[in-house]
């Protein structure tokens, strides 16, 4: 069965501090993709990052980094220095074949709070 | 530049009435989806399509009927609104018709309510 989990339901940081999101997934699949969206208080959600099931280098974008990791089926993101408009919603996502047909598993989502 | 464009962006209805929440989108993707997030739930696959008159159901289609007439436009329609059908309904749309490499673009969603 294909199946996300975002252990970290809601987290409270301080501004300036990391923070790292979890995301652990499982999959029968040996070729999927894992994603990440935000969905800011705004509502609309928001494309991050995609990351192939081959690929396991860890990505950099800014202050955003990727830890993709299979040995643990982990896809874990991490803020440096987070501010106080990266509060929101994130999603990890996992696509793949379900029943047969192409399909994407959202997370349960962590709200990530930015304190000024 | 347009994108996925939702309407209603709320909505309220009486239990057993029916709706339609639509969903276009300008940028020639082949794969649209409806998705419903409910809180603690994610977001949760309701029906999906791969193109110009083909749809198949996700995890949740029970209630729920769509219909792929176009490239463009992706209807969603509740049969008989019933209370656990109040959620967050987002449309979304993505190159090509595989999901699994895709990127979603999503809609603002549509704020469903049924009494």
């Amino acid at each position: 069965a294909q199946k996300v989990t975002q252990a970290q339901t809601e987290i409270s940081v301080v501004e300036k501090e990391d923070v790292t999101l979890d995301c652990v997934y499982e999959t029968r699949d040996t070729t999927y993709y894992l994603f990440w969206y935000k969905q800011p208080p705004s509502g609309e959600l928001v494309f991050l990052i995609r990351r192939n099931s081959f690929d396991e280098q860890n990505e950099i974008s800014g202050r955003y980094s990727w830890n993709f990791q299979k040995s643990t089926s982990s896809f874990n993101f991490t803020i440096t220095a987070s501010q106080v408009v990266d509060s929101a919603v994130y999603f990890c996502a996992l696509s793949g074949t379900i029943q047969g047909a192409q399909k994407l598993v959202f997370g349960q989502g962590t709200r990530l709070t930015i304190n000024p | 530049n347009a994108g996925v464009t939702q309407t209603p962006k709320f909505q309220v209805l009486k239990t057993g009435q029916s709706m339609t929440l639509q969903c276009a989108q300008d940028m020639n993707h082949e794969y649209m989806s409806w998705y419903r997030q409910d809180p603690g739930m994610g977001l949760r696959l309701i029906h999906y399509s791969v193109g110009a008159g083909i749809t198949d159901q996700g995890e949740v289609p029970n209630g729920y009927n769509v219909s792929r007439s176009t490239t463009e436009d992706f209807p969603l329609r509740l049969l008989s609104a019933a209370p656990s059908q109040t959620s967050v309904y987002f449309c979304a749309s993505s190159r090509g018709e595989s999901l699994i490499a895709g990127e979603l673009f999503f809609g603002e969603g549509s704020r469903l309510t049924v009494l």
